[in-house]
C-alpha cells in the first residue's frame, strides 16, 4: 500500500522562475492539502483540493496555485519564484472532506531552495 | 485564535525517562488534535490523536492528556528511547471548513543514552 509520494524530492532554482511540484496520495485517499515547512518551523497551510476544486486557501499569495487531477493527484506550482520560498513543501492526503477527525497523512516534501 | 501554542521549544530527556510536551489552543471550534513526528528529511508522522470529549489516549508508550477546559493537551512519552529523537508536532484541525491542520511550533526532543 504506497503512501504519499511527493517529486521531485530535492530542486534549486532562481529568483523569479516557476516550479511545479507533484503529489500522488495514499491509496483510497482523495482530498490532497499542501504545507509548507519553514526550517525550524512548524508546517503552514497553502490549499486543499477535493474533486479538482480548491476548498480552502491559507494566507499564501496568489502565486501560490495548484491543481487536482482526475486520479486525486496533484500539483502545486509557484510563479515569481521569490529567495522565501526556500522550504520544505509537504503534501498530505486524506479522505473526504468536513469531517476534521480524518488522519491526514504526509509525504517526504520536496526540498525547494531558491538562489 | 487560530494558533496553537507548543513547548518547549526544546527537550533533553534520559533514556527511560518521561518526555511531556504541551500546547494550547484559543480556538473552540477545534475539535480533532493531532500530533505528529518528524525526522530530519522526512514529512511529519502521524503518531496519535485525541478528540475533545476524551480525556485520556494511550497507544503503547506514547498518552495524550486533553484538558477541554484549559484548551490545553499534552504528549506523554513513556519509556523515551533514543530512537524517539525527533521533532515533535502537535496540531488541531477545526470542525468547520476544510481539513486544515494548524501547527505548533515544534519540540526537538533529544533522548540521551
Amino acid at each position: 500500500d504506497a503512501g504519499v509520494t511527493q517529486s521531485p524530492t530535492h530542486l534549486i532554482k532562481t529568483r523569479g522562475q516557476q516550479v511545479t511540484l507533484r503529489c500522488s496520495p495514499k491509496s483510497g485517499h482523495d482530498t490532497v492539502s499542501w504545507y509548507q515547512q519553514a526550517l525550524g518551523q512548524g508546517p503552514q497551510f497553502i490549499f486543499q483540493y477535493y474533486e479538482e476544486e480548491e476548498r480552502q486557501r491559507g494566507n499564501f499569495p496568489d502565486r501560490f496555485s495548484g491543481h487536482q487531477f482526475p486520479n486525486y493527484s496533484s500539483e502545486l506550482n509557484v510563479n515569481a519564484l521569490l529567495l522565501g520560498d526556500s522550504a520544505l513543501y509537504l503534501c498530505a492526503s486524506s479522505w473526504g472532506v468536513g469531517y476534521s477527525n480524518q488522519p491526514q497523512h504526509f509525504g517526504d516534501g520536496t526540498r525547494l531552495s531558491i538562489l | 485564535q487560530q494558533q496553537v501554542k507548543q513547548s518547549p521549544q526544546s527537550l533533553i530527556v534520559q533514556k527511560g525517562g518521561i518526555s511531556i510536551i504541551n500546547c494550547a489552543y484559543e480556538n473552540t471550534a477545534f475539535d480533532y488534535f493531532p500530533w505528529y513526528q518528524q525526522f530530519p528529511g522526512k514529512g511529519p508522522a502521524l503518531l496519535i490523536a485525541i478528540r475533545p470529549d476524551v480525556s485520556e489516549k494511550k497507544e503503547g508508550r506514547f498518552t495524550i492528556s486533553f484538558n477541554k477546559s484549559a484548551k490545553q493537551f499534552s504528549l506523554h512519552i513513556m519509556d523515551s528511547q533514543p530512537g524517539d529523537s525527533a521533532t515533535y508536532f502537535c496540531a488541531a484541525v477545526s470542525k468547520v471548513g476544510a481539513q486544515k491542520l494548524v501547527f505548533g511550533q515544534g519540540t526537538r526532543l533529544t533522548i540521551n543514552p
